[in-house]
């Protein structure tokens, strides 16, 4: 069974750091992983998606990494900002089930002015 | 603009009676999915559709019922029998083919008293 786990739960860094997001899974057979933030109330926003074939994908101050046979992807946060705010989430997407996500429960960031 | 939109935001109900939230998509994808999200947790799979007339129960499909009658719309009904209803519901949906990125809408927010 696939379990997908975020740690740390919260993080609270001062404005211009650079930061790591960790997540791990327990199944390295995956097709791919998606990053997604979610904003307080509101629905989530998919920030980056990186194919089990794929080292890293970059957007912007972003970069996801993957390492499939560690079980493990970062996403990299450069310069953070307060606007970075949000909580961050992973998912990861089974090679024998391409419908489903699998979520990890977050990591809530807070950037500190 | 293409999205997902639900509707209502929040919405408000009685213990013991049904009620419906709606999600309608222009993206033209094929599969459709509802969330339930609680609080410090990560989102969980009630029921998903991947073509019209057809739907597929997730992990906590009891008390929760679907149709998709149309391409565009993939409404959820909770009914009495769900016993924690109160949640922050969220709609997806997915592109047919590789590499089945998800789209979220800005979810519906439900308590039950």
């Amino acid at each position: 069974k696939q379990e997908v786990t975020q740690i740390p739960a919260a993080l609270s860094v001062p404005e211009g750091e650079n930061l790591v997001l960790n997540c791990s899974f327990t199944d390295s057979a995956i097709y791919n992983l998606q990053w997604f933030r979610q904003d307080p109330g509101k629905g989530l926003t998919s920030l980056l998606l990186i194919q089990s074939s794929q080292r890293e994908q970059t957007s912007g101050r972003l970069n996801a990494s993957l390492d499939k046979s560690s079980g493990r992807s970062t996403l990299y946060i450069a310069a953070s900002q307060p606007g970075d705010s949000a909580t961050y989430l992973c998912a990861v997407r089974r090679v024998d089930s391409s419908y489903k996500l699998i979520f990890g429960s977050g990591t809530r960031l807070l950037v500190r002015p | 603009d293409g999205g997902i939109t639900q509707s209502p935001k929040y919405l408000f109900r009685k213990e013991g009676q049904n009620v419906t939230l709606s999600c309608e998509q222009n993206l033209n994808h094929d599969a459709m999915y509802w969330y339930r999200q609680d609080p410090g947790q990560g989102l969980r799979l009630i029921y998903y559709s991947q073509i019209v007339n057809d739907f597929q129960k997730g992990d906590i499909a009891e008390g929760y019922s679907v149709s998709r009658e149309k391409k565009e719309s993939f409404p959820l009904t909770v009914t009495s029998a769900q016993k924690n209803p109160t949640a922050f519901y969220l709609c997806a949906s997915q592109e047919a083919s590789g590499p089945y990125e998800q789209y979220f809408g800005p979810g519906t927010r439900l308590t039950v008293t």
